[in-house]
């Protein structure tokens, strides 16, 4: 069985001031990991995803993320924010190997960012 | 560009109608799902499909059901619409390699 907790549902932000958006992830195998972004009223895009390769992947718009095997964590940063990185957030977890890759959606982080 | 397209984006259906939710994508992807989001209650996964013909359950199943005659189109059909399926329906292919792209969604209102 594989689970995702955001630990935050709410993040506000100040325009130009680092994201920290934060997901814990539980899985009997080797996980592989993604973020989603979400604008209002639009479907979900991919920000950028750990497949066991390289534990800091870089994504999309100066997004990273971090894989932490020890800490079952892969949180998302972001070193200063922009107004336009106001959305929501999805930590997904999925396991490759068995159902087709069949994802599992953390609850949503939403992000407001102050002028 | 990858491209997942659902057919609509906003729907108005009656109680007891048939709808079908079309998507299409041009990636060659195996693998195609059906999610529905609601507040409070996030992404939910209705079906899935590894291969044409094939479909699987995913964690709401109920009042719902799926087509795949072609590797490229996956459709979702509610039988008999009802009031508590007024939702965004997200229609998502993947590689199997990880990631998946998502369509624009289809906002249902059920009346």
């Amino acid at each position: 069985a594989q689970s995702v907790t955001q630990l935050d549902s709410h993040v506000s932000v100040s325009e130009g001031t680092p994201v920290l958006l934060r997901c814990n992830y539980s899985s009997s195998y080797s996980p592989s990991l993604f973020w989603y972004v979400q604008h209002p009223n639009k479907g979900l895009q991919l920000l950028l995803k750990y497949t066991s390769a390289a534990t800091l992947v870089k994504g999309i718009n100066g997004f990273e993320a971090e894989f932490k095997k020890s800490e079952t964590s892969f949180h998302l940063t972001k070193p200063s924010a922009h107004m336009s990185d106001a959305a929501e957030y999805f930590c997904v977890v999925s396991d490759l190997n068995t159902n087709a890759g069949k994802s599992t959606f953390g609850d949503g982080t939403t992000l407001t960012v102050k002028p | 560009d990858v491209k997942v397209t659902q057919s609509s984006r906003y729907l108005v259906k009656r109680t007891g109608e048939k709808v079908f939710l079309e998507c299409v994508q041009d990636m060659d992807h195996e693998n195609m799902f059906w999610y529905r989001q609601d507040p409070g209650l996030g992404l939910r996964l209705i079906y899935f499909s590894y291969d044409v013909k094939m479909k699987e359950k995913g964690d709401i199943p109920e009042g719902y059901s799926v087509s795949r005659e072609k590797k490229e189109r996956f459709s979702l059909i509610l039988e008999s619409a009802s009031t508590n399926q007024t939702s965004m329906y997200l229609c998502a292919s993947s590689p199997g390699t990880g990631g998946a792209f998502f369509g624009q969604g289809t906002r249902l209102t059920v009346v």
